[in-house]
């Protein structure tokens, strides 16, 4: 059984960029969550996707976007990069309706300068 | 919006109990969890617990509810070393979309 991957580990961007993180759930898992961890804090809830469809949002602006696709990998896209975007960055994945019952990839550190 | 809250850091000696504590504000929540990060790593599930139950044992770990208070703690029997990383305590309600504590940093020293 594969676990959660996540990549890139580390990725450096400039203020105003674009970028992509991308994330392989585990072997039968359907759902994908994302999240956002800045120092010190705990992960915040960006958004969710099962079935390739958006499927609850937390309190992040529309630059935040994702995709989900038929193999239930996953895909965040961060536009407009602003310094306080400079986090790690939290796949997590599950069965559907089992949010709490995820299973973490170990993330993306998103430095923006 | 709902709250999680938790003390920030907690240091035990090897082979003592550790009690890590967290309280809520989600009177709807319907499932309780306890994550573990290690530095540099993800979230590692380490046990949930249902609403209705007050108390939940696997091993090492206990898991005290108390519903009326909104209070959740987790103790850890025999603490070793590796225990040392970030506890997160975190709760879903009618949602099921988790909210996370801010964590609790065991320090575990021989």
């Amino acid at each position: 059984e594969t676990g959660v991957t996540q990549s890139p580990t580390h990725l450096i961007k400039t203020r105003g960029q674009q970028v992509t993180l991308r994330c392989s759930s585990q072997s039968g898992h359907n759902t994908v969550s994302w999240y956002q961890q800045a120092l010190g804090q705990g992960p915040q809830f960006i958004f969710q996707y099962y079935r390739e469809e958006e499927n609850g949002r937390g309190n992040f602006p529309p630059r935040f976007s994702g995709l989900q696709f038929p193999n239930y990998s996953s895909e965040l896209n961060v536009n407009a990069l602003e310094l306080d975007d400079s986090a790690l960055y939290l796949c997590a994945s599950s069965l559907a309706g089992q949010a709490g019952e995820q299973y973490f990839g170990p993330g993306t550190r998103l430095t923006v300068t | 919006g709902e709250d999680v809250e938790q003390s920030l850091f907690l240091s035990v000696r090897e082979g003592d109990s550790s009690v890590i504590n967290c309280t809520y504000t989600d009177s709807s929540s319907t499932y309780l969890y306890w994550y573990k990060q290690e530095p540099g790593a993800g979230l590692q599930l380490l046990t949930y617990i249902f609403s209705n139950m007050d108390m939940k044992q696997d091993q090492r770990l206990t898991v005290l509810l108390n519903k009326k208070d909104k209070h959740l703690s987790l103790r850890i029997a025999d603490t070793q070393t590796g225990d040392s990383a970030i506890y997160f305590c975190a709760e879903t309600g009618g949602s099921y979309i988790p909210t996370f504590g801010r964590g609790t940093s065991l320090i575990v020293h021989p």
